[in-house]
């Protein structure tokens, strides 16, 4: 079975922009969680989305968002980018919603300059 | 809301030595409890999880024990080889009636170097 993929692996984006970041779940999962990764806090959850409906959101701003396709793949926004937003952004896969074992993409890292 | 604590933050061993790391939580509702392995640049990697009916698990070299009184959960890692350096993170959820899903909260790593 083909793993978790992301898409872009890597994004420079300046302030103000937005910015969209791609995942694809393990063939048959139809959970997809979000995580950002900083040197500074560490591996953060941003959103967990199963058939296509949010199921849990994170402590980030409303300028976060994402969403999930009938296919299981899922998307996330980050709109007015900041400095602070540049982070390895990961997803993770997993069959169901219920503290499932997860299994994470290579990331996508993203650059505010 | 849930919270993990980990430590050390850095572990160095001599090859052939165990390694432990130690994790807290603060939520008694967490029931699922995975550690994470990860590489320089790469993607974390499962490594392995135990659940809260169960008091330990191994899996060949390494092994993780639960206290749920203590709320306290270990990973032991026996026979450390140089190919065992990386960032180990443990991690606390609560899926199920408290309606947790697959929300991870990670402590913060442990960087584990095994010294020749």
């Amino acid at each position: 079975k083909a793993g978790v993929t992301q898409t872009p692996r890597y994004l420079i984006k300046t302030r103000g922009q937005q910015v969209t970041l791609s995942c694809s779940p393990i063939s048959g999962h139809r959970s997809v969680s979000w995580y950002q990764q900083t040197p500074g806090q560490g591996l953060q959850f941003l959103f967990e989305y199963f058939s296509e409906t949010q199921r849990n959101k994170g402590n980030f701003p409303g300028r976060f968002s994402g969403r999930q396709f009938s296919n299981s793949r899922s998307e996330m926004n980050v709109s007015t980018l900041e400095l602070g937003d540049s982070a390895l952004y990961l997803c993770a896969s997993s069959f169901s919603t219920d503290s499932d074992t997860q299994y994470f993409g290579p990331g996508t890292r993203l650059t505010v300059l | 809301g849930e919270n993990v604590e980990q430590h050390p933050s850095t572990l160095s061993v001599q090859e052939g030595d165990s390694a432990v790391i130690k994790c807290t939580y603060s939520d008694s509702a967490s029931n699922y409890f995975p550690w994470y392995k990860q590489e320089l640049g790469k993607r974390p990697q499962l490594i392995i999880d135990i659940r809260s009916n169960v008091g330990e698990k191994k899996d060949q070299r390494i092994a993780v024990t639960l206290n749920k009184t203590a709320k306290h959960f270990s990973l032991h890692i026996t026979e450390t080889q140089p190919e065992d350096s990386a960032v180990y993170f443990c991690a606390a959820s609560k899926g199920g009636l408290t309606g947790g899903g697959n929300k991870l909260t990670f402590g913060t790593g442990t960087q584990l170097k095994v010294e020749l």
